[in-house]
């Protein structure tokens, strides 16, 4: 039972325009979540955050939106660039536990 | 900087044979992890480990093990290697969350192929 889901594989954008990866999960428990960016033949890097407590946050050409009702977030990437192409993880955690849950990742490629 | 540093990039081994992936973080973080990463299926954790000699299973612990001795050092044990156990293995460690919302950071990997 899949408690993050990223529904879509891979994505397709145009450099310069806005890139936006979703990803649902199951658990009204997760109370953090993650996005990491992971290149071919590296490991997955930390890229932003947020807590159930905010709907949103931003660091540079990166902001996650958060929607507890329909148990929703996104990353938007503005501007895109060629050097974001790279699976992207999203990830669930709850207070106390040790557990990160990822979700199966999307690939991200952007065209120049 | 942050460093988690895993023994081998990439691994071939025999079925049957005993595998170890040792892992070693200089960061004094409490927890480590093991995960393997597979198409399709993201992250799966495998074992985990909160503190010395103290070890949980994961998701999918299923023909393996883990040996934590020292703090810095976690080791994933393949006890009897099966070609279904080829897969990339990411090692990660991060603090004891207290409420901080900190993320894990992880080692760059182990691609294993079981022949």
């Amino acid at each position: 039972d899949q408690q993050v889901k990223q529904n879509s594989p891979s994505l397709s954008v145009q450099e310069g325009r806005i890139s936006i990866l979703n990803c649902d999960y199951t658990n009204s428990m997760f109370d953090y979540f993650l996005w990491y960016k992971k290149y071919p033949a590296e490991g997955p890097t930390f890229l932003i955050s947020i807590s159930s407590i905010k709907d949103k946050n931003e660091d540079g050409r990166f902001t996650v939106f958060l929607n507890k009702s329909a148990k929703h977030l996104s990353l938007h990437i503005v501007p895109s660039q060629p050097g974001d192409s790279a699976v992207y993880f999203c990830a669930a955690r709850r207070t106390g536990g040790f557990k990160t849950i990822f979700g199966a990742g999307t690939r991200l490629f952007v065209k120049a | 900087d942050v460093k988690v540093t895993q023994s081998s990039r990439y691994l071939v081994k025999r079925t049957g044979e005993k595998v170890f992936l040792e892992c070693v973080q200089d960061m004094d973080h409490e927890n480590m992890f093991w995960y393997r990463q597979d198409p399709g299926l993201g992250l799966r954790l495998i074992y985990f480990s909160y503190d010395v000699k103290m070890k949980e299973k994961g998701d999918i612990p299923e023909g393996y093990s883990v040996s934590r001795e020292k703090k810095e050092r976690f080791s994933l044990i393949l006890e009897s290697a099966s070609t279904n156990q080829t897969s990339m293995y990411l090692c990660a460690s991060g603090p004891w969350d207290t409420g901080k919302k900190l993320p894990q950071h992880f080692g760059d990997g182990t691609r294993l192929s079981i022949l």
